[in-house]
């Protein structure tokens, strides 16, 4: 089973959609949890955070699930400019373990 | 403003040769950690460095992978010999300064291209 799993998409959503995405991850002691954003032959960027009793930073709300091992993203109201991969981070004892990722493709 | 920058941005080198690339922190750092990005896959942690030494490392990081901070500053991943396969984005990160949290930024890269 991979550590952090997501699914690719790509999903392509009208500018204004709510879209939402998953992750799951395989280690019950990981304690600390990301989402980041890549945009293209980019460095990750850290977006938020993710906390268990959730956590929402504008149009952006993250949720964790311990007891399942998931965590989402739900990005409301999207923007061209969301246009992206988002990553699903967690840290393993110091270093970041990351998923492959889910490419948002936002259209006019 | 980043908390690291990253030299050069594009390295292209033949294969056999060696590499190396460096990472400039703004700030006084004493954890560092290299990853690298294949084209098209997810990013992979390569090594961790904790106050001058290495403090875990992956399987990726093989005998040709070696990291130093030469002049207690700059950071330095080398690649003595290079394949084919190394051609990827590498990423150095710090975790921010001050702040309790587990995170890690992210300096530019360095894309290396191996002919």
């Amino acid at each position: 089973r991979k550590e952090v799993e997501q699914d690719p998409g790509p999903f392509n959503v009208p500018e204004g959609a709510t879209v939402a995405f998953n992750c799951t991850y395989s280690n019950s002691a990981s304690q600390s949890f990301f989402w980041y954003r890549q945009d293209c032959r980019k460095e990750p960027k850290l977006l938020m955070s993710v906390y268990s009793s959730g956590n929402e930073d504008g149009r952006f709300t993250a949720q964790l699930n311990r007891a399942s091992q998931y965590i989402s993203l739900l990005i409301r109201d999207s923007k061209l400019s969301d246009s992206a991969t988002y990553l699903c981070v967690v840290n393993d004892i110091g270093k970041l373990i990351f998923g492959q990722g889910t490419t948002l493709q936002v259209k006019p | 403003e980043p908390e690291v920058t990253q030299t050069p941005s594009h390295q292209v080198t033949q294969m056999g040769q060696e590499v190396i690339l460096r990472c400039v922190p703004i700030s006084n750092h004493l954890y560092f950690y290299w990853y690298r990005q294949i084209l098209g896959q997810k990013v992979e942690f390569l090594v961790s460095f904790y106050n001058n030494e290495i403090s875990e490392k992956s399987e990726i990081f093989d005998d040709q992978f070696s990291v130093e901070r030469p002049d207690g500053s700059n950071f330095t991943l080398k690649i003595r010999s290079t394949k084919l396969e190394d051609s990827a984005m590498y990423f150095c990160a710090v975790p921010p300064k001050g702040v309790g949290t587990d995170t890690q930024y992210f300096g530019p890269g360095t894309r290396l291209t191996v002919l």
